[in-house]
């Protein structure tokens, strides 16, 4: 099994700034998944980041809007840039193989 | 390309009677398939998971779900709801990308609500 921790648990932020996500895992991992849950809504992946190499984003998510850094297998960030109200969300952060998908606890941001 | 769809946004039932969550898929190979559950202002909760061996899957708190390939489903069921099962429940499936790794897609997600 792997437990995640994320940092923050949730913070409020006002329109334009960025917000830094961090994700911590216990044991090395290859892949770590970023999933974003808008209010009311399921999970949508936005980004999948391998460790050494650039993260793949899934479309409708930009590089530019949520970078995502990997410098190691047991961590990694994603920003939130210029913010909107419309990115105030749920953002987690998953490790996984195929037969087991961890979850983390999720950072709950607000943006004013 | 993979996709899971949950045929209910919400299912009510009252306390006691069957629960019956219901989820289709969408695979090019043999995927992997799981139930999550999410308490409000919770994280998600693995609830079961089907990996290739029994189809019929126990998990925790009564549900269980069977993987049938032939009508490419996987139900969520539980013979007698408690409150405390009223949450959201999510199906989310797993399969080999073009890449060669499991990525999950998560349905919509069905909200169980439950009547004393």
């Amino acid at each position: 099994s792997a437990v995640i921790s994320q940092k923050p648990s949730r913070d409020i932020c006002q329109r334009g700034t960025s917000l830094t996500i961090q994700c911590q895992v216990d044991s090395q991992v290859t892949m770590m998944f970023w999933y974003r849950q808008q209010p009311g809504q399921s999970l949508t992946l936005i980004a999948t980041a391998n460790q050494g190499s650039e993260a793949t984003y899934e479309s409708g998510f930009v590089i530019d809007k949520f970078p995502i850094s990997r410098p190691n297998l047991t961590f990694s960030t994603l920003t939130v840039s210029n913010m909107s109200p419309e990115d105030s969300s749920i953002y987690l952060c998953s490790v996984g193989s195929g037969y087991e998908q961890y979850f983390g606890p999720g950072t709950r941001l607000t943006v004013t | 390309a993979q996709s899971v769809t949950q045929l209910d946004s919400h299912v009510s039932v009252s306390e006691g009677t069957p629960v019956l969550l219901r989820c289709n898929y969408s695979s090019s190979y043999s995927p992997s398939l799981f139930w999550y559950v999410q308490h409000p202002n919770k994280g998600l909760q693995l609830l079961l998971k089907y990996t290739s061996a029994a189809t019929l899957v126990k998990g925790i708190n009564g549900f269980e779900a069977e993987f049938k390939k032939s009508e490419t489903s996987f139900h969520l069921t539980k013979p007698s709801a408690h409150m405390s099962d009223a949450a959201e429940y999510f199906c989310v499936v797993s399969d080999r990308g073009t890449g060669g790794s499991y990525i999950p897609t998560f349905g919509r997600g069905t909200s169980l609500i439950v009547h004393p």
